[in-house]
């Protein structure tokens, strides 16, 4: 079974650009979570979906945003990138809904802002 | 690959001794654990999960320890490998039944000495 598919791998962006991230999850798999990891910062929670619903966002700006397909597919949107938001962007997959469920993760989209 | 953490606390060991990880967590609450391996350039890999009704549960050559009272996870490797040199992270869901989000430690890096 294939795992999490995050693309692209690496993305270069100038300040007060947008990008969008695109989650494949692991197949029969319908929750998508979110997550940035920064040296300083550690890895940090962004937003999780079910069923196309945002179920829970983390204390980022409204500059990041997501959406989740019908096919379980997500994808996140970073609007006038600041320099800050330079970091890798983990994807994470669960089987269901439910509050204890393992997540698994893809590699990643390292974001670099000029 | 990914610089999780610029002072990451350290653990080396030798090849073939027992790895101790240790980990605190924050919120009294959480109910469910995940212990997960970052290799250089990929995304954390789950290793091991327990959930507070338990103390322990092991898996191969790997065994987590919760103690509530101290709001303390540890994870023992069994017979150290070089190819488990990693960061670890401890992560905790710290809102139960509200869904799939993590609240990660800052990590542990693992050298294995051969």
């Amino acid at each position: 079974k294939a795992g999490v598919t995050q693309t692209p791998r690496y993305l270069i962006k100038t300040r007060g650009q947008q990008v969008t991230l695109s989650c494949s999850p692991i197949s029969g798999h319908r929750s998508v979570s979110w997550y940035q990891q920064t040296p300083g910062q550690g890895l940090q929670f962004l937003f999780e979906y079910f069923s196309e619903t945002q179920r829970n966002k983390g204390n980022f700006p409204g500059r990041f945003s997501g959406r989740q397909f019908s096919n379980s597919r997500s994808e996140m949107n970073v609007s006038t990138l600041e320099l800050g938001d330079s970091a890798l962007y983990l994807c994470a997959s669960s089987l269901s809904a439910g509050p204890n469920q393992p997540q698994h993760f893809g590699d990643g989209t390292r974001l670099s802002i000029l | 690959g990914e610089s999780v953490g610029l002072h990451l606390p350290t653990l080396s060991v030798q090849e073939g001794d027992n790895s101790i990880i240790n980990c605190a967590y924050s919120n009294s609450a959480s109910d469910y654990f995940i212990w997960y391996k970052q290799e250089s350039g990929k995304g954390p890999q789950f290793i091991i999960d327990i959930r507070s009704n338990m103390d322990k549960r092991q898996g191969q050559r790997v065994t987590v320890l919760l103690n509530k009272t101290v709001k303390h996870l540890s994870l023992q490797i069994a017979a150290t490998q070089p190819g488990d040199s990693a960061v670890y992270f401890c992560a905790e869901n710290p809102y139960n039944n509200a869904g799939n989000m993590l609240t990660f430690g800052g990590g542990t890096r693992l050298m294995v000495k051969p």
